[in-house]
């Protein structure tokens, strides 16, 4: 079974800094999705970044990017010019499809809290 | 565009009471759904999730059960909530890899 792990509960970044949030992955199969998720104090979960396992490139969306490592099953998420408005709980999840369903699942990690300070 | 919309908000429930949580999507048609449910500090984990009309598929065998009487309405319900379904409720819908989360119900069950 797949598990995603995400080894850090906590991280701060200064504003206009630069932080890195990791997550790693256990999986058997080949291709797959990944995704970082944002938890705001709202509680609704937005989705920041995508990246298809088949796929080499490093995916981008603005001041998010981030770091595939498909041999170390290593998706780590790295967020520039950091702003007051990205303190978050994240979420790294890897997407599971069953064909024969036509279903896909998330695995969420268990979050990582991002402070941000002026 | 596609919204999708949850209600109620927040809900406070006795011990044994019944419970009905509702999740519609607009804009879209034949989606996937899914139950997630978060407890406080902690990850997501799927309960339900549904390919179609009154097609439904259990995760974690629990106190909760799913319909879906339409094609863009997925219910989570109970007939007797317990202590330990206290907890933030959310649903979302995908048509392809990417799932997109309504605004979820914090439930509390007292």
């Amino acid at each position: 079974a797949q598990t995603v792990t995400q080894s850090q509960p906590e991280m701060s970044v200064q504003e206009a800094e630069t932080v890195t949030l990791s997550c790693t992955y256990d999986t058997s199969e080949s291709d797959y999705y990944l995704f970082w998720y944002k938890q705001p104090p709202s509680r609704q979960m937005i989705l920041v970044i995508r990246q298809e396992a088949y796929k080499q490139q490093n995916a981008t969306e603005n001041r998010f990017s981030v770091n595939f490592q498909k041999a170390a099953k290593s998706f780590s998420l790295k967020i520039s010019d950091s702003q007051l408005g990205d303190a978050a709980m994240y979420f790294c999840a890897y997407r599971t499809f069953n064909p024969h369903y036509n279903t896909d699942k998330l695995i969420f990690g268990t979050g990582t809290r991002l402070q941000v300070f002026p | 565009s596609q919204t999708i919309h949850q209600w109620p908000a927040t809900l406070v429930q006795p011990v044994g009471s019944p419970l009905s949580l509702e999740c519609t999507v607009e804009g879209t048609s034949n989606p996937n759904l899914y139950w997630y449910r978060q407890a406080a500090g902690r990850g997501l984990q799927l309960l339900f999730y549904s390919i179609g009309i009154d097609q439904i598929s259990s995760e974690v065998p629990q106190n909760l059960s799913a319909s879906r009487p339409q094609d863009r309405q997925f219910i989570l319900s109970s007939k007797k909530l317990l202590l330990s379904d206290s907890g933030f409720y959310l649903c979302a819908w995908s048509q392809s890899y990417e799932q997109y989360f309504g605004p979820g119900t914090r439930l509390t069950v007292t």
